[in-house]
């Protein structure tokens, strides 16, 4: 299994570009989300889905685009990228909400600048 | 405010030490908590778990939930420069990060 992958790796920006980061996942997990990682801040979930078209809302989707069309892709678009948006980018996945037993596993990152 | 508070460190300390970390929070609805371990430039995995109040082992790995004041901890022993990492506590009643912990073993 690759577990859960992640493109690009690296991405530059200039501000008002768009660009999808794309994740995708091989253990049959329903559930998967987004986070960024900012120095200081942890991870901040951006938005995530509990299975095949349906996604919600985390603590930080303004600017941020998902949607689930299949059980392995959850990509995500950034619409108008700001330099606010230069983070680290993962994705997860898990059987459930990733609570106790329930692992969730992350990808590699995408390491994002925008200019 | 974020609900759950870590100290980003770095904690530096000498190869074989006992390596100590700690996280607060603050909603008592909490009940499950994690420790993630990140290597430099690598996503998080998850480390440890543990349910409620209580010490739980693994190895050179002892996790304790203290829930009458909301403290989470983290020990390791024997620590190697192989332990060096960012380790992230997390609590789950609404999935929370604290913002790791930089470690650095050296030999």
């Amino acid at each position: 299994n690759a577990g859960v992958t992640q493109t690009p790796k690296f991405q530059v920006l200039k501000t008002g570009q768009s660009m999808t980061l794309q994740c995708a996942q091989d253990m049959n997990h329903e559930y998967m989300s987004w986070y960024r990682q900012d120095p200081g801040m942890g991870l901040r979930l951006i938005h995530y889905s509990v299975g095949a078209g349906i996604t919600d809302q985390g603590e930080v989707p303004n600017g941020y685009n998902v949607s689930r069309s299949t059980t392995e892709d959850f990509p995500l678009r950034l619409l108008s990228a700001a330099p606010s948006q230069t983070s680290v980018y993962f994705c997860a996945s898990s059987r459930g909400r990733g609570e106790g037993t329930d692992t969730q596993y992350f990808g590699p990152g995408t390491r994002l600048t925008v200019l | 405010q974020k609900e759950v508070e870590q100290d980003p460190g770095p904690l530096s300390v000498p190869e074989g030490a006992i390596v100590s970390l700690n996280c607060t929070y603050s909603n008592s609805a909490f009940q499950y908590f994690m420790w993630y371990r990140q290597y430099s430039r690598k996503g998080p995995e998850l480390l440890m778990y543990t349910y409620s109040s209580g010490n739980k082992e693994d190895g050179r790995f002892t996790a304790q939930v203290d829930k009458s004041s909301k403290y989470i901890s983290l020990f390791i022993r024997d620590s190697q420069p192989s332990d060096s990492a960012t380790y992230l506590c997390a609590s789950w009643g609404k999935l929370q990060f604290g913002a790791g912990t930089q470690v650095v073993v050296t030999p």
